[in-house]
């Protein structure tokens, strides 16, 4: 069984400050791993994709390294803003499927106050 | 350049009515696939849909879910003879291609069985 977990189930931190969400799964045999947002009452955004030949993907304020060995994925976010706040979800290829059957974790429900 | 769009955005239905989910993928996007978020659960995948081909359906539950992707129109996700514990948050997701490709989401169905 496909299982993700995600730590920590929360995280307040104030402005400014670096942060590191992890992410972790069971299944090596993946093919991508992606990053999500989700505001409340809001659908998900997707933030950065992972190919699983890649180590890690940047954009912007947000870095996301994979290593498949460990099974485990973070997600740093630099400089954080309360404009961060939301929940981050990971999520991967589910089964060794090619397509967009994705498990997901419960999510970090970040809070980022000025 | 839309989004994935999703309606009606919220709906409510008494005990043994039919509800009807609608989504259109972004432009370009052929793939379709449907999660449902349950209330404080992760989202669960349900069926992965190519127009007029359902692809994986390992999600969905045996009875009263069916889900289509005619050549004309968006998919639909129907559900009969709703029960309260189909009270959720369904999200559609598009992908342009069926491999590795990103997924996008929508802003989500939220549907609520009184």
């Amino acid at each position: 069984k496909q299982e993700v977990t995600q730590i920590p189930a929360a995280l307040s931190v104030p402005e400014g400050e670096n942060l590191v969400l992890n992410c972790s799964f069971t299944d090596s045999a993946i093919y991508n791993l992606q990053w999500f947002r989700q505001d409340p009452g809001k659908g998900l955004t997707s933030l950065l994709l992972i190919q699983s030949s890649q180590r890690e993907q940047t954009s912007g304020r947000l870095n996301a390294s994979l290593d498949k060995s460990s099974g485990r994925s973070t997600l740093y976010i630099a400089a954080s803003q309360p404009g961060d706040s939301a929940t981050y979800l990971c999520a991967y290829n589910a089964g060794g499927t090619s397509y967009g059957k994705l498990t997901f974790g419960q999510g970090t429900i970040l809070t980022v106050h000025p | 350049n839309a989004g994935v769009m999703q309606n009606p955005r919220h709906l409510v239905r008494r005990r043994g009515q039919e509800a009807r989910l609608r989504c259109s993928p972004m432009k370009g996007h052929s793939h379709v696939y449907w999660y449902r978020q349950l209330p404080e659960e992760g989202l669960k995948f349900m069926v992965y849909l190519q127009k007029e081909n359902i692809i994986d359906e390992s999600g969905m539950p045996k009875e009263r879910f069916s889900a289509e992707f005619p050549k004309e129109g968006p998919s639909i996700l129907r559900i009969q003879q709703v029960v309260r514990g189909d009270s959720a948050a369904y999200f559609c997701a598009s992908s342009m291609d069926g491999g590795t490709g990103e997924l996008f989401f929508g802003e989500g169905s939220r549907l609520t069985v009184l």
